[in-house]
Order: C-alpha cells, then structure tokens, then sequence
C-alpha cells in the first residue's frame, strides 16, 4: 500500500539551533504538503510542493520527486517552532496520506 | 475572513447520541474532505467530495453521513455515537485532485 515515513518522530531542540525534516514516499505524487501542528491543534499549512524548492522565512523545504522524498529545514529555530510537522502526499486520488509527524520541541 | 470554518470547535456527547458538524469554506474551491485525527495524531481521510459528489469513502461506517448541500459546503452526521468515535475532525477544501488543500480549525468530539 501507500507509505509515506517520516524522521526522525521526535527531535528536541535548544533556540537557535538549524534541524532537518525528512518524508520518504512510496510512489509518485502530483501534491506534496508539508503542514505544522502547532499545541493549539491547528493544522498550519507550510509548504505546497510537489518538486522543486521552496522557502518562506526561516522555513525551506525541497522534494527530489524522481527519488521520493522531501525534507523541511528549520533554520534558527524558536519556542513557536515547536509542534508536529506533517507530510502529506497525494498519488492523484483525491486524498492526502499523511505521514505519522515528527513532533519537535524547541527549548529556550 | 476564515477561509474554511467548522461548528462547533467542541462537542461532547453521550454514547448513542446523533451529533452534526458543519462546515463552511469561501475559497471558491470545487472539493471538499473529511479527516480524522486519532489520539496518536494520525490524520486519515474520511471523504472526498467534488462537485457535490463522492468521490472517496475511506472504509468508514455508514453511521458516517457526509452531506454536501453546494460546493461550499459539506457536513458530517454521525447516528448512534460510540466512544471509538472521540477524535477531531477536520474539514479541508481544495481545487480538485493535487491542488494544494485548506484546512478548518478542526473540531474535538468526545463521546462519554
């Protein structure tokens, strides 16, 4: 069936500090989404990207389509980083497959 | 302006009870879903509207009624709650298959 993993589940880390998300994907995709989580549940989204690069503030993101993954870079990142990151990826079938988050706590 | 709104934001209920949560987005979209998120977080599709018509039912049991009375609008009645059916709920909208979706605020059902 469809997976889509995500890594690493959890990453802790101090203000300030650059981190790296990855989502691997099983099949092609034509919509790749990456979305925060944020402790008040709303579902923020960050990223609409199928391939290529992307940035928004201190916020990247890159999908390599042809090898199936993307990762989420979170440069100096702050307490309001903090939350579940979700990939989600649709195969053309009208519905996101998410993966299972990473959930990222940012200490000051 | 709220791009995709959902009511309530909480619901608490008692097991067997019929419950509705509506939803509402003015982005013009064509398409509209139905998530669930567990208690682990994991989010998974319910249904997939487009046009007013289904076009994905996720295996869900038909104690699930979704309603899409115009484009703008889908709703979700569930008859005779039961306690494996406390999650949020998640409404999304987009311009049909791999445009980029919106999601509402959610809404916490709990089921006592």
């Amino acid at each position: 069936g469809i997976q889509v993993e995500q890594s690493p589940p959890d990453l802790i880390l101090q203000e300030g500090a650059n981190s790296t998300l990855r989502c691997n994907f099983s099949d092609s995709v034509n919509n790749l989404q990456w979305f925060h989580q944020n402790p008040w549940g709303q579902l923020i989204n960050l990223f609409y990207i199928p391939s290529g690069t992307k940035q928004n503030g201190r916020l990247s993101a890159t999908t390599v389509a042809t090898e199936r993954y993307s990762l989420l870079y979170i440069s100096s990142s702050q307490t309001t980083d903090s939350g579940v990151y979700f990939c989600a990826v649709e195969f053309g079938d009208y519905k996101l497959s998410f993966g299972a988050g990473t959930t990222v706590t940012v200490r000051a | 302006d709220t791009a995709v709104s959902q009511t309530p934001k909480y619901l608490v209920t008692q097991m067997g009870n019929d419950k509705s949560i509506k939803c509402e987005q003015n982005l013009g979209h064509d398409t509209m879903y139905w998530y669930k998120q567990d208690s682990k977080k994991f989010l998974k599709i319910m249904f997939s509207y487009n046009n007013k018509e289904l076009i994905i039912n996720e295996t869900v049991p038909n104690r699930f009624s979704p309603k899409s009375p115009d484009k703008a609008h889908l709703n979700l009645h569930i008859n005779s709650l039961e306690l494996g059916d406390s999650a949020v709920y998640f409404c999304a909208s987009s311009h049909g298959a791999g445009h980029e979706q919106f999601f509402g605020p959610g809404t916490r059902l709990t089921v006592l």
